[in-house]
């Protein structure tokens, strides 16, 4: 069965360094989703990609983060340099481009930790 | 403003007996979607069911049902004959029309007793 993959899955790093997430959306999936979820707290939607466009990065705060999808398919989310509240679960999902309303599939996610 | 609210932070149900979870919405949009996904403790969001705003029936997928009230703007989550598998973390989630951006709620952590 298809499945969104993302790495790593853990990490952990020292405030101030540079941290990258990866990950690589069902196939055919033109639309690719970053939601950071806080612990406790339901997932907040970072950016979303339509193909290698963004669509929505109203809530990703660009001094330090940043989104890409070069060639519409995989995408790489980095965060330079990491703040202690960056600590959370960074999850990536994809659907379909044909509907807005179809689900959305998720990746295992990535959790950080930022000393 | 759109805005998704879940106001039971956890639930506790008997194995084999039925739970609602509660979720209201709010949208100034005529078109949108209602969403519940499932979040074990290992992360990764399952998803449940879908409701458009303009569905006639109530969803239904297997054990779970959505009772949608549109009028209340409620979109709650029918888990019938719970299984100890069902704990976990649910989320309500809603897409609306123009921007299409998904916004969730906080969450309801179900505890399913044996």
């Amino acid at each position: 069965e298809a499945e969104v993959a993302q790495s790593p899955r853990y990490k952990i790093t020292e405030k101030s360094q540079a941290v990258a997430f990866w990950c690589d959306p069902i196939s055919g999936h033109a639309t690719l989703y970053w939601y950071r979820q806080i612990l406790g707290q339901g997932p907040e939607l970072l950016v979303q990609f339509q193909d290698e466009s963004v669509v929505d990065d109203s809530q990703l705060p660009k001094d330090r983060f940043s989104a890409e999808r070069l060639k519409g398919v995989d995408s790489t989310l980095k965060i330079q340099p990491a703040e202690l509240g960056d600590s959370a679960m960074y999850l990536c999902a994809s659907s379909l481009v044909a509907d807005p309303y179809n689900e959305q599939f998720f990746g295992p996610g990535t959790r950080l930790t930022v000393l | 403003a759109q805005k998704i609210t879940q106001t039971q932070p956890g639930m506790f149900v008997q194995e084999k007996e039925a739970v609602t979870l509660d979720c209201t919405y709010d949208t100034s949009d005529p078109s949108y979607g209602l969403f519940w996904y499932k979040q074990p403790s290992s992360g990764e969001m399952i998803f449940l069911i879908y409701q458009g705003s303009y569905d006639q029936q109530n969803a239904t997928e297997g054990r779970y049902s959505l009772n949608f009230q549109k009028a209340r703007k409620s979109a709650n989550l029918v888990i019938s004959a719970s299984q100890l598998g069902d704990s976990a973390m649910y989320f309500c989630a809603m897409i609306s029309g123009g921007g299409f951006k998904t916004i969730f709620g906080a969450g309801t952590r179900l505890f399913v007793k044996a």
